[in-house]
């Protein structure tokens, strides 16, 4: 069964940085992981992934600036950092494998983590 | 302000058929392939229709998809209770080089 499992909830100062985990051993090391989040009440928003074949992390225009994703081959985890909180990051983030880079091909996604950012 | 476009709502009773409407553009829906997801209320989304109109495995053949030019369509027959959900059509989109989705359409079964 595949599964990802994600950290837990995060509450943040504006100004500071969230880093987001997400455990899948054998699914992080050998496929490309997706980050998408969604602010309450609202849609999805791609942010970002992977790209195992290339070495290389292909990043949301609009997150360009302050997000690092990574992954630790070492312990099947990969990590969503961003940077510069503001109130508007508030949302949950989930973790996807994607098994196309070139498409939005999420077969399983993780459970989702909330961030939220309050002075 | 979402690149693909969807209904915020759509309904129906039991046993209806309903659609749920995208559209985009030349540089994502119109090239390349549409993949929808539900999403139940409080829990992370599920992979429903890629490559325009394949279901994945455990997804009912109640399930259809269809692309046409720059729409694409995901219809439900035989409506059941447990479809009321949030339905995202998304694609990658080459003039963003990245993902993108539909706003979401809310499904309701009356």
């Amino acid at each position: 069964q595949v599964q990802l499992v994600q950290s837990g909830a995060e509450v943040k100062k504006p100004g500071s940085s969230v880093k987001v985990s997400c455990k899948g051993s054998a699914i992080i090391n050998r496929n490309a992981i997706a980050w998408v989040r969604q602010a309450p009440g609202r849609g999805l928003e791609w942010m970002g992934g992977s790209i195992p074949l290339f070495g290389s992390v292909n990043y949301a225009q609009k997150f360009k600036d302050r997000l690092t994703i990574t992954a630790d081959e070492s312990t099947g985890t990969a990590y969503m950092e961003l940077r510069s909180l503001t109130p508007g990051d508030t949302a949950v983030y989930y973790c996807a494998r994607n098994l196309d880079t070139s498409m939005p091909y999420f077969d399983y996604w993780g459970q989702g983590t909330l961030v939220i950012v309050s002075s | 302000q979402s690149v693909l476009t969807q209904p915020p709502s759509a309904s129906g009773t039991p046993g209806q058929r309903v659609t749920i409407s995208c559209s985009g553009s030349s540089s994502n829906i119109g090239s390349k392939s549409v993949f929808w997801y539900q999403q139940v209320p409080g829990t992370a989304p599920t992979l429903l229709m890629y490559n325009n109109d394949q279901r994945p495995s455990g997804v009912p053949d109640r399930f259809s998809g269809s692309k046409s030019g720059t729409s694409a369509s995901l219809a439900i027959s035989g409506l059941r209770s447990e479809d009321e959900a949030d339905y995202y059509c998304t694609a990658w989109d080459d003039s963003l080089s990245g993902v993108v989705f539909g706003g979401g359409t809310k499904l309701t079964v009356l």
